[in-house]
């Protein structure tokens, strides 16, 4: 079985540009996950997708974070102006939403923002 | 709101020496707590769970037991090895689905030969 995937695992960008990441979860999988991981933090919860509605954004920076998951399988995190303290370990999750408590994670992607 | 606090780290001991990370907790009701790893280039994974007071995880020689009145689920192994080298995760879920987990804030450790 396929893991979740993330592109690009590793992005570069100056402060003001935008950045776009990309997750495809697990195939089945209808709950999906954006974390953010800071240097030396954990996870924390950006948004959450139950097929293609957005099930929880309370933590998601709306004036520059946006997110979708048009067609309830893949999903794109966008950034646009990126700050500095974005800098951060995206991770993309997906869940088959049955009370097995696991998630499945992909690699990340690594946001550095100069 | 929930939270978790993890011991500060990190943790660095000789190849199978006994392993104990601590995880406290803040939440209202019965949360579900969870151990996850995350192994040098990989993602998070799973590593063990208890959903109720009083239940032990189990996995791969890693066991926490839910102590809801220390509020605690601590990690702990008997003896550990070179490739347990990794950061360790706790982090706990309101809902029994695992979802919307709130993490704590890692712990490194490293497994000497």
């Amino acid at each position: 079985e396929a893991g979740v995937a993330q592109s690009p695992r590793y992005k570069i960008i100056e402060k003001r540009q935008s950045v776009a990441f990309w997750c495809n979860p697990i195939s089945g999988h209808a709950t999906l996950y954006w974390y953010q991981q800071i240097l030396g933090q954990g996870p924390k919860l950006l948004i959450q997708f139950q097929n293609n509605g957005v099930v929880d954004d309370s933590q998601l920076p709306k004036d520059r974070f946006s997110a979708e998951r048009l067609k309830g399988v893949d999903s794109t995190l966008k950034i646009q102006p990126a700050k500095l303290e974005d800098s951060a370990v995206y991770l993309c999750a997906s869940h088959l939403y049955v009370n097995t408590g696991e998630l499945f994670f992909g690699e990340g992607s690594r946001l550095t923002v100069l | 709101g929930n939270s978790v606090t993890q011991m500060e780290g990190p943790v660095t001991l000789s190849e199978e020496a006994f392993l104990t990370i601590n995880c406290t907790y803040t939440a209202t009701g019965y949360p579900s707590l969870f151990w996850y790893v995350q192994y040098p280039g990989e993602g998070l994974q799973l590593l063990l769970k208890a959903t109720k007071a009083d239940d032990k995880g189990s996995n791969k020689g890693f066991e926490a037991t839910y102590r809801k009145e220390t509020t605690s689920f601590h990690l702990e192994k008997g003896s550990v090895q070179v490739s347990d080298s990794a950061v360790y995760f706790c982090a706990l879920s309101k809902e029994t689905s695992g979802s919307r987990l709130t993490f704590g804030e890692g712990t490194q450790l490293t497994v000497n030969p």
